[in-house]
């Protein structure tokens, strides 16, 4: 399976935009692009997926480099509410033996300042 | 979006017993699986439940110690077996839905004493 890299932690100051990096070199072209957040004591929450074009919903955006090696959450306006686990996992599309299966890595632990 | 039920919430259980956790969903997903989190650490997927056939697991996991069951759509049970103090995490249940995305289980605390 493909693997993804982040960085183990990053820190925030409230009402400021968050920028979260992951590297995913050997990605292939039927991987989608998938970021879910773990608060304390709950699963994991789904955030945004993508698999080319740069996606928004009302929670963040995912930005996907051109040659999807690389792809950054980014939550505009962070809240201590937003501090979390953020996972950045590849799942293979339809046709792969993997097809469905997410596998984590250890994520980037988000801390916001107030 | 879909919403999944998980339960027990947590429990206490003796080693050498089984427990039986229950993952409901409120709407249709295409996949579901089992995962389990060890305390400080990331999720690692146990099995794939096929609905009406036999769970696919991972490596490191077999069915005597993880049956799997998945009877319907909506519906999946995880039983741990035999269990010992290294069976004591936290399992969670997961489901693909058919936009794309996946919704978790708030997760079975287990503690094996």
């Amino acid at each position: 399976d493909a693997k993804t890299t982040q960085p183990n932690s990053m820190e925030s100051n409230e009402e400021e935009p968050v920028h979260l990096p992951c590297n995913h070199s050997t990605i292939s072209g039927t991987d989608y692009i998938h970021w879910y957040r773990q608060l304390p004591s709950q699963g994991p929450e789904y955030v945004i997926h993508g698999l080319t074009s740069n996606v928004n919903n009302r929670m963040a955006s995912l930005a996907i480099a051109e040659d999807r090696k690389s792809s950054t959450l980014i939550l505009h306006r962070a809240t201590l509410r937003d501090a979390a686990v953020y996972y950045c996992i590849l799942s293979l599309g339809v046709g792969g033996t993997s097809y469905g299966k997410l596998t984590f890595g250890q994520g980037t632990i988000l801390t916001v300042h107030p | 979006s879909a919403v999944i039920s998980q339960k027990p919430s947590r429990d206490i259980c003796q080693r050498g017993t089984s427990l039986t956790i229950q993952c409901q969903v409120d709407s249709q997903v295409t996949m579901m699986f089992w995962y389990r989190q060890q305390p400080g650490q990331s999720l690692t997927l146990i099995a794939t439940a096929n609905q009406g056939s036999e769970a696919t697991y991972e490596s490191g996991f077999v069915i005597d110690k993880f049956p799997i069951s998945r009877p319907n759509l909506t519906f999946s049970t995880l039983t741990v077996s035999n269990m010992s103090p290294e069976d004591s995490s936290i399992y969670l249940c997961s489901g693909l839905r058919q936009g794309g995305g996946y919704t978790f289980g708030s997760g079975t605390r287990l503690t094996v004493v």
